[in-house]
């Protein structure tokens, strides 16, 4: 079955500094992958969704990278501040293209 | 527009007690699932329609029910409520390009606590 691992439970990084979660998984091949941004007590919102033909999607400040050889994705938040403090999620469609399957997600801390 | 709804926003039942969480969408999307979220599980999901009238089963689907009678709702219903079944929940829409599934838009989950 699809498994999705994102690198670390926790991540602590400066204000400024550039913060880098990882996304992998293994057992299939999606056709997209999405990045969600989780704060306490409320649902995910969506950030940044990108195809499998793309290598690479902007937003601001985040950027998404896909390398379906690796089976990997990239999420960059640059110049961070306090602010994006939250739970990142990723997630993938299921091989059916019905769903999504999401990772246990990474809790981002920035200290100013 | 107000997005994805979810009722009640906190509940507590007795073992045994059965009640139904309510999830409504106005974006006339025609994918809506239900997810449950438990500490260092992530979001799992639980049933999941992608037109009125059609449901399937995802991860986690035994102790629920669902149905989809129109575009608009999705109620999930505890038949027999356990403790493990403790946990948030969110409701979940999403529409369908050329290219696919797009984004999911969630609501702001029911917590429920089962004793």
């Amino acid at each position: 079955s699809q498994k999705i691992e994102q690198n670390s439970e926790a991540l602590n990084i400066q204000e400024g500094k550039t913060a880098t979660l990882t996304c992998n998984y293994t057992n299939y091949s999606p056709a997209y992958l999405q990045w969600y941004r989780q704060d306490p007590g409320r649902g995910p919102v969506f950030l940044l969704l990108i195809r499998e033909n793309e290598k690479e999607k902007r937003k601001e400040r985040l950027k998404v990278t896909f390398d379906t050889t690796l089976k990997q994705s990239l999420f960059h938040i640059t110049a961070s501040q306090p602010a994006d403090s939250a739970t990142y999620l990723c997630a993938l469609d299921n091989q059916a293209g019905t769903a999504l399957i999401f990772g246990k997600g990474t809790t981002l801390s920035v200290s100013s | 527009n107000a997005g994805v709804t979810q009722t009640p926003k906190f509940q507590v039942l007795k073992t045994g007690q059965s009640m139904t969480l309510q999830c409504a969408q106005d974006m006339n999307h025609e994918y809506m699932s239900w997810y449950r979220q438990d500490p260092g599980m992530g979001l799992r999901l639980i049933h999941y329609s992608v037109g009125a009238g059609i449901t399937d089963q995802g991860e986690v689907p035994n102790g629920y029910n669902v149905s989809r009678s129109t575009t608009e709702d999705f109620p999930l219903r505890l038949l027999s409520a356990a403790p493990s079944q403790t946990s948030v929940y969110f409701c979940a829409s999403s529409y369908r390009s050329v290219a696919g599934y797009n984004e999911q838009f969630f609501g702001p989950g029911t917590r429920l606590t089962v004793l």
